[in-house]
């Protein structure tokens, strides 16, 4: 089994381009969750899955886009990117409550 | 007061010391607590989850929790140079509700 998988796992966009970061997982979870990663800062949930058709915003919503019309794929909409959106995003699926991690997509906005 | 504190380090120890991480937190309904390691330019891997209080040990790490002072603990025996990392406390009040992670401990092991 693969596990969560991102991709890309690097890209560069211009200021005001926009991008979906693609996440998939083969686990069979229910709940899916898009964190960001800033130097020194740890994890900072965006969005979260709880299945299927239901999304939810997290603490830093504001930029992103989310859908999720399967269990398997939860992609990230970036819309209009900005430079205080480079960042590592990571993925990640739970069954119960212990979170699994995709290796994550770095993006730089320049 | 941010729910969860963690010094973010960076620890340097000799290979072969005892190391001990920490976390505090301030939201009492935190229950679900989890320890992740993550190596530089991967994705974070769970390492220890406990539920409630008391202590958990897998091999050379042992994870405690101490609910009634908001702190949890993750102690590293024999510390080996492959255990050089970013460790990120998490933890939760119900299950299936997204975590909340600390900002992380960089942890350097010498040989």
């Amino acid at each position: 089994n693969a596990g969560v998988t991102q991709t890309p796992k690097f890209r560069i966009l211009k200021i005001g381009q926009s991008m979906t970061l693609q996440c998939t997982q083969d686990m069979n979870h229910n709940y899916m969750y898009w964190y960001r990663q800033d130097p020194g800062m740890g994890l900072k949930l965006i969005y979260y899955s709880v299945g299927a058709g239901i999304t939810d915003k997290g603490e830093v919503p504001n930029g992103y886009n989310v859908s999720r019309s399967t269990t398997e794929d939860f992609p990230l909409r970036l819309e209009l990117a900005a430079p205080s959106q480079t960042s590592v995003y990571f993925c990640a699926c739970s069954m119960n409550t212990e979170a699994f991690f995709g290796q994550g997509t770095r993006l730089t906005v320049v | 007061q941010k729910e969860v504190e963690q010094d973010p380090g960076p620890l340097s120890v000799p290979e072969g010391a005892i190391v001990s991480l920490n976390c505090t937190y301030s939201n009492s309904a935190f229950q679900y607590f989890m320890w992740y390691r993550q190596y530089s330019r991967k994705g974070p891997e769970l390492l220890m989850y406990t539920y409630s209080s008391g202590n958990k040990e897998d091999g050379r790490f042992t994870a405690q929790v101490d609910k009634s002072s908001k702190y949890i603990s993750l102690f590293i025996r024999d510390s080996q140079p492959s255990d050089s990392a970013t460790y990120l406390c998490a933890m939760s009040a119900l299950r299936n509700t997204p975590l909340v992670f600390g900002k992380g401990t960089r942890l350097s092991v010498i040989a």
